[in-house]
């Protein structure tokens, strides 16, 4: 079983709709959790971190689940402009940090 | 502000040379990675850096040195280029352990 483990995709989702991403990981000892977004030939940018009570950030909400060990983005009223491939990165213990390979999103006019 | 600067932004090498991708960072952070993508696959660490004078093998560390000397710099260090080392390479740095990483624009590699 991978370390951190996401669907690839792709998500093609009209504008307006609501998705979600899972990303699930193995190390029950994890510690921090973050999700990324990584435009084509660019470089990860930091989208949010992943707080245990979930947190949300415009339209943006993340949610930990340490039960069944997976984090969630969900993005409401999807935009052109969040076509990306969205990355969960997990840190586990001394300087361990693994990311997932990423989802893709294509929101469709 | 500056962040986590790369350089060069685009490099074309010949199988067998060598070369140093530049990273540097502002934001006086401890901790340092150097990580290659590739299409397809996700983020692979080659080498990373907890501290000046301080540095370890990550995932596929064949092929690349680094060393860091100072707290801001962390460069890396191809010895003999080899086809398979095409891909696109981002430096990263980041504060504490427990905290995101900071990543540069990237230097998109290409071995002939």
């Amino acid at each position: 079983r991978k370390e951190v483990e996401q669907d690839p995709g792709p998500f093609n989702v009209p504008e307006g709709a609501t998705v979600a991403f899972n990303c699930t990981y193995s190390n029950s000892a994890s510690q921090s959790f973050f999700w990324y977004r990584q435009d084509c030939r660019k470089e990860p940018k930091l989208l949010m971190s992943v707080y245990s009570s979930g947190n949300e950030d415009g339209r943006f909400t993340a949610q930990l689940n340490r039960a069944s060990q997976y984090i969630s983005l969900l993005i409401r009223d999807s935009k052109l402009s969040d076509s990306a491939t969205y990355l969960c990165v997990v840190l586990g213990g001394y300087q361990k940090v693994t990311f997932g390979t990423g989802t893709k999103l294509q929101v469709i006019p | 502000n500056a962040g986590v600067t790369q350089t060069p932004k685009f490099q074309v090498l010949k199988t067998g040379q060598s070369m140093t991708l530049q990273c540097a960072q502002d934001m006086n952070h401890e901790y340092m990675s150097w990580y290659r993508q590739d299409p397809g696959m996700g983020l692979r660490l080659i080498h990373y850096s907890v501290g000046a004078g301080i540095t370890d093998q990550g995932e596929v560390p064949n092929g690349y040195n680094v060393s860091r000397s100072t707290t801001e710099d962390f460069p890396l260090r191809l010895l003999s280029a080899a086809p398979s080392q095409t891909s696109v390479y981002f430096c990263a740095s980041r504060s504490s352990l427990n905290q995101p990483q900071h990543f540069g624009d990237g230097t998109r590699l290409s071995i002939l």
